[in-house]
């Protein structure tokens, strides 16, 4: 049982570059969340999933885009790199209860440290 | 807007000290409380966790909080810290009105010196 799993796990890139993230969870959830994680901020959530091909903005979500083609992956795209993406970015996925506000908690991969130059 | 907060940025602490961690939240209505952390290197794992009932939970590794609803507070308690301690602490609400979301507090880094 590997939980979330995020690949790569690092990654440089110049300004104006695309790329994709992956996040794979084998745990069924039904939630899965894009965070960023920056020094003496915490982590922001970029945009989330409640379900298969659906998709929501979080707090931080300028500059990405995501896809939830199935249910236990959940991508995160950069169309175009820009040194303010320079972060480290967690994929958590969380369990449906059935009960609004009962969705977790929630299960975070190992993260993927992305630097643009 | 929901917030977290958390003053403690650093903490340093010797051995088996007694750790006290704050966490304060904005938000009326009903909430969902977690601490999470993050040793060195690693991705973040859950403490514990306050859903409803008795507001002193008790989480892993010895760790406890006390929810007290009328401070909006959720500080985080050991009695005695090991040097295996030492890791960034978070804390986080997960309040009604937005059940899928999770708001993160900055974060506590702790120092345990041996």
């Amino acid at each position: 049982n590997a939980g979330v799993t995020q690949t790569p796990k690092f990654r440089v890139l110049k300004t104006g570059q695309s790329m994709t993230l992956l996040c794979a969870q084998d745990m069924n959830h039904e939630y899965m969340y894009w965070y960023r994680q920056d020094p003496g901020m915490g982590l922001r959530l970029i945009h989330y999933s409640v379900g298969e091909g659906t998709t929501a903005k979080g707090e931080v979500p300028d500059g990405y885009n995501v896809s939830r083609l199935k249910k236990q992956n959940f991508l995160l795209g950069l169309e175009s790199a820009a040194p303010s993406q320079t972060s480290v970015y967690f994929c958590a996925s969380s369990y449906y209860w059935g009960q609004v506000g009962s969705n977790q908690p929630q299960h975070f991969g190992d993260g993927t440290r992305l630097s643009i130059l | 807007a929901q917030s977290v907060s958390q003053h403690n940025h650093h903490v340093i602490l010797s051995e088996a000290a007694s750790l006290e961690l704050g966490c304060n939240y904005s938000y009326g209505g009903t909430v969902n409380l977690f601490w999470y952390v993050q040793y060195p290197g690693q991705h973040l794992q859950l403490l514990l966790k306050y859903f409803s009932g008795d507001p002193l939970v008790k989480g892993i590794k010895g760790f406890e909080a006390e929810f007290i609803k009328s401070k909006f507070s959720f500080n985080l308690r050991k009695p005695s810290v090991q040097w295996s301690d030492t890791a960034e602490y978070f804390c986080a609400v997960n309040a009604g009105d937005s059940s899928y979301k999770l708001i993160f507090g900055s974060g506590t880094r702790l120092l345990v010196r041996p």
